[in-house]
C-alpha cells in the first residue's frame, strides 16, 4: 500500500463552522506533512510531524489546528476560517525525517470557506 | 519559502517532442526532486537526484544537477498527451523542509 489517503475531498464551510481533515497512510513512514496550495502556486510548507511529535511550525495561524493521533493519522482542525484560506490542502508522509527521501502526497482536500 | 525558481512558467509542445523545464535554487542542497501534479490534485513524485550527482534517468525523464551553478533541468522525451501537468521540483536541505518551485505548466497537444 504506497498510498496516503485524505478526506474528505471537498469541504465548504462558513466562517464560524469547526471541521476537520483527515490525512491516513499505512507505509510505516514516520515524517507527515500539511501543505496548502493556492491556485496556480507551488505547495507551501504549513507543518511536519516527525515520530509524531510537531517539529515545525511554518507560522500557521491558530484557527489552523493538527494533530497526530498515532504514526498512520494526521489531522488538521479548522476553526474559524477566512475566505482566503481556501485552498488545496495536502497532506504527505516520507520514510523518515531529515534523511531527504521521497515524500508521498495524497490527492488532497479542497476547501471553501464561505 | 520558496527556494527554487523555474523556467518556462509554462510549455506547450506536440505529441512526440521533447520538453526541457529548468530550476534555479538560492542554497546549499542535500537532493533535488521533481514532482508531477495534474489538474490540481495530489502530487506525485518523479525521480530525486542527491547533490553528489549530476544526471539521472527514469524512464523517459532525465535529469541533470549543476550544483555550482544551483540549478537543476527536466527532460520529458517523446512526450505523450497524459504528459500534461505542472511540474515542480523541489529542494531538500535535510531539514524536515521540502520547499518547491513555482512550477511549470506543460501541455502536450495531439
Amino acid at each position: 500500500d504506497t498510498e496516503v489517503t485524505q478526506t474528505p475531498k471537498h469541504l465548504v464551510m462558513g466562517m464560524t463552522n469547526k471541521k476537520s481533515l483527515k490525512c491516513e497512510q499505512h507505509m510505516g513512514h514516520r515524517a507527515m506533512y500539511w501543505y496548502k496550495q493556492k491556485a496556480k502556486k507551488p505547495p507551501e510548507l504549513m507543518f511536519v510531524y516527525s515520530y509524531e511529535k510537531l517539529s515545525i511550525n511554518e507560522s500557521v495561524p491558530s484557527r489552523f489546528s493538527p494533530e497526530c493521533p498515532n504514526s498512520s493519522l494526521l489531522n488538521l482542525h479548522l476553526h474559524a476560517l477566512q475566505p482566503e484560506d481556501s485552498a488545496l490542502y495536502l497532506c504527505a508522509s516520507s520514510l523518515r525525517p531529515g534523511t531527504g527521501t521521497e515524500a508521498f502526497f495524497g490527492q488532497g482536500t479542497r476547501l471553501t470557506v464561505v | 519559502s520558496q527556494q527554487g525558481e523555474e523556467d518556462p512558467q509554462a510549455l506547450s509542445i506536440q505529441e512526440g517532442e521533447n520538453a526541457t523545464m529548468n530550476c534555479s535554487y538560492k542554497t546549499s542542497i542535500n537532493n533535488l526532486q521533481w514532482y508531477r501534479q495534474n489538474s490540481g490534485r495530489g502530487l506525485v513524485h518523479l525521480i530525486l537526484i542527491r547533490s553528489n550527482e549530476r544526471e539521472k534517468h527514469s524512464g523517459r525523464l532525465r535529469v541533470t544537477l549543476d550544483t555550482s551553478k544551483k540549478s537543476s533541468s527536466l527532460l520529458i522525451t517523446a512526450s505523450r498527451a497524459a504528459d500534461t501537468a505542472s511540474y515542480f521540483c523541489a529542494t531538500d536541505k535535510n531539514d524536515y523542509k521540502l520547499s518547491f518551485g513555482a512550477g511549470t505548466t506543460v501541455t502536450v497537444r495531439a
